[in-house]
């Protein structure tokens, strides 16, 4: 079974701040990640996912996600926050083997507002 | 490609009435999910599909869901009878052929509102 947990809620940073967003994933075997955005009004989007080889994950709109398996963790980041970046962001857990398919475990999501 | 496409986009209805909700998924997916959003609850995986087949349906909240996926290019979700507490955006995505490496494509919802 997998789990996805996400530290905060609600995170507020500044126009032109780090972003950083956590997660943290529980999985018995090796996971597949991924980070979904959701506008306002919208459906979930992705913005990057990892699979396999390189840790340090790059998405859309400046994003980027590194894949820790020692500390199970998958957090995001973006160096300068924008009013754009302000959104809900989904992280999602699913097992790389056996067959699942396609359903995700998500967590329970972080508001993240950027003031001006 | 049209992505996934949903119907109605907003939905108000009362209590008591039966509501169906449409999804087309993209053309080639074979799996097929249901989500229900709320502020309290978040984000629910309510039933998905793979090639059609129902695989696990334990998210759906009582019998009075219900869903079906007559063939590759179409679903509904019904709730008979609907209640206030049903009031919910409702979520659809797809996902295409292949391993779990590969994404979910989410509709723009249904936004259904039970008086």
């Amino acid at each position: 079974a997998q789990s996805v947990t996400q530290l905060g809620s609600h995170v507020s940073v500044s126009e032109g701040a780090l972003v950083l967003l956590r997660c943290n994933y529980s999985s018995s075997v090796p996971p597949y990640l991924f980070w979904y955005v959701q506008y306002p009004n919208q459906g979930l989007q992705l913005l990057l996912k990892y699979t396999t080889g390189a840790t340090l994950v790059k998405g859309i709109n400046g994003f980027e996600a590194e894949f820790k398996k020692s500390e199970t963790s998958f957090h995001l980041t973006k160096p300068s926050a924008h009013m754009s970046d302000a959104a809900e962001y989904f992280c999602a857990v699913v097992s790389a083997g056996g067959t699942s398919y396609g359903k995700l475990t998500f967590g329970q999501g972080t508001i993240l507002t950027v003031h001006p | 490609d049209a992505g996934v496409i949903q119907s109605p986009r907003h939905e108000v209805t009362e209590m008591g009435q039966e509501v169906t909700l449409r999804c087309k998924p993209i053309s080639g997916h074979n799996s097929l999910f249901w989500y229900r959003q709320t502020m309290m609850r978040g984000l629910e995986l309510l039933i998905y599909f793979n090639n059609n087949v129902p695989i696990d349906d334990s998210g759906m909240p009582e019998d009075r869901f219900s869903a079906k996926m007559p063939n590759a290019s179409f679903s509904t979700l019904k709730i008979q009878p609907s209640e206030p507490r049903d009031s919910a955006v409702y979520f659809c995505a797809s996902t295409p052929r292949g391993g779990n490496y590969n994404e979910q494509f989410f509709g723009p919802g249904t936004r259904l509102t039970v008086l």
